[in-house]
């Protein structure tokens, strides 16, 4: 079946420090999703790329679709402690299925 | 924004008995619904596709006698353990996509299920 591997899988930061999340499919992915997931919850919709070399960005988030659509990354600039939680990325190989990545575990110390 | 409804939010029962878990999508109509097990800090892992009307589409390793799956309706997906055993006790969360969301997903908040 398909891997989605991301790294690192936990990481702890000082509130104010950059933070990134990096994302890699062992297929081909037709998008790329983004997903956050706080303690506790279910994961919530972030942003979803499709094209190849797409950049998104939501205030101090930039998204990114890598040229081959096979990684993807996700970063956080000047971390607030409302950013902790586990972040996802997620994606369909071309069939009906949906594969979520490993995760990342944000920390934010304050 | 769209909703996703999931109950119960947590159920202990005792080993060999089946539990239902249902996911109801509550202001659209979802044309696929996807169940996923989730194990303390770790990702979720598809256990299975479902479209309405017709049979879901399990995970490899996913025995489908053991996690029946009925998408009877656009707005409602069950799934059933049966003869439920401790090693089952996991976090169990549905999602629902309907085509004019572009393929976003909508999450039911899951379900805690421990068994005895």
């Amino acid at each position: 079946g398909q891997q989605v591997m991301q790294i690192p899988q936990y990481q702890h930061v000082q509130e104010g420090e950059d933070f990134t999340t990096y994302c890699n499919s062992s297929t081909t992915l037709s998008n790329i999703q983004w997903y956050k997931q706080r303690p506790g919850g279910h994961p919530v919709f972030l942003i979803q790329l499709v094209k190849s070399g797409e950049v998104k960005k939501q205030k101090r988030l930039t998204f990114q679709f890598g040229e081959a659509k096979k990684n993807s990354s996700l970063h956080i600039t000047a971390t607030q402690t409302t950013d902790v939680g586990t972040y996802f990325c997620a994606g369909p190989p071309g069939g009906n299925q949906f594969y979520f990545g490993t995760g990342t575990s944000l920390t934010v110390i304050p | 924004g769209a909703v996703v409804s999931q109950h119960p939010s947590w159920v202990i029962c005792k080993s060999g008995t089946s539990v239902k878990i249902e996911c109801r999508s509550l202001d659209f109509q979802a044309t696929t619904m996807f169940w996923y097990r989730q194990f303390p800090k770790q990702s979720l892992m598809l256990m299975a596709t479902s479209n309405e009307g017709s049979k879901a589409t399990y995970e490899q390793g996913v025995e489908k006698d053991k996690f029946l799956i009925n998408h009877a309706s656009l707005t409602l997906s069950t799934l059933t353990v049966t003869s439920a055993h401790p090693e089952d006790s996991s976090f169990y969360i549905c999602s629902a996509r309907a085509p004019q969301f572009q393929g976003k997903l909508f999450f039911g908040s899951g379900t805690q299920l421990s068994v005895l």
